[in-house]
């Protein structure tokens, strides 16, 4: 059964716009979350982490929002650009077990010039 | 200079036969991991060593066997190949989250299988 789900396997957003990936958990006992980014024949890579204790985090263009109430947390890009089109991935982890990572399926996001 | 890499990147083989994919990572991290990402894109932990150490080993059928020669290596053995087993496979390696302040994973490419 999957604890972090994706459910909008895609998104289209065009350029300069805001691209908004939702991400869900059934799990409260979660307390780490991170968002990774992944082109066509490479790994995932990192890109932004949220611990529970927070609400927000901010790097850049992108801002992770963590909704523990709703156990819903969401990845914000502003402005989108066209290098921004990827598929993006939420994972979680627990603090006993930091070292296991629960993935979603993933966002595929395009953005259009 | 790739940090983790991994090889072969495509596979291609016969059901019944046995396969290895390997890994390595120069990041000096202490734990590397296997990940499996099937036909739904759910990327699903298999193993992970810390330094030398299994410590998780999720239900995985008993045909795939990692082994981790030094904290830098890891690699898979698939024994006789099953259509099922047709998936991209992602080796990983992370450092202590209390170091890093993230924990996050560091992924290889990726290794697709096709059992034909």
């Amino acid at each position: 059964d999957q604890q972090v789900k994706q459910n909008s396997p895609s998104l289209s957003v065009q350029e300069g716009r805001i691209s908004i990936l939702n991400c869900d958990y059934t799990n409260s006992m979660f307390d780490y979350f991170l968002w990774y980014k992944k082109y066509p024949a490479e790994g995932p890579t990192f890109l932004i982490s949220i611990s529970s204790i927070k609400d927000k985090n901010e790097d850049g263009r992108f801002t992770v929002f963590l909704n523990k109430s709703a156990k819903h947390l969401s990845l914000h890009i502003v402005p989108s650009q066209p290098g921004d089109s990827a598929v993006y991935f939420c994972a979680a982890s627990f603090k006993d077990n930091f070292n296991k990572f629960y993935f979603g399926s993933g966002t595929k996001l395009n953005v259009k010039p | 200079d790739t940090a983790v890499s991994q090889t072969p990147k495509y596979l291609v083989t016969q059901m019944g036969n046995d396969k290895s994919i390997k890994c390595e990572q120069n990041l000096g991290h202490d734990t590397m991991y296997w990940y499996k990402q099937d036909s739904k894109k759910f990327l699903k932990i298999m193993f992970s060593y810390n330094n030398k150490e299994l410590i998780i080993n999720e239900t995985v059928p008993n045909r795939f066997s990692p082994k981790s020669p030094d904290k830098a290596h890891l690699n898979l053995h698939i024994n006789s190949l099953e259509l099922g087993d047709s998936a991209v496979y992602f080796c990983a390696s992370s450092q202590e989250r209390v170091l890093t302040m993230t924990g996050e994973l560091f992924f290889g490419e990726g290794s697709r299988l096709t059992v034909l």
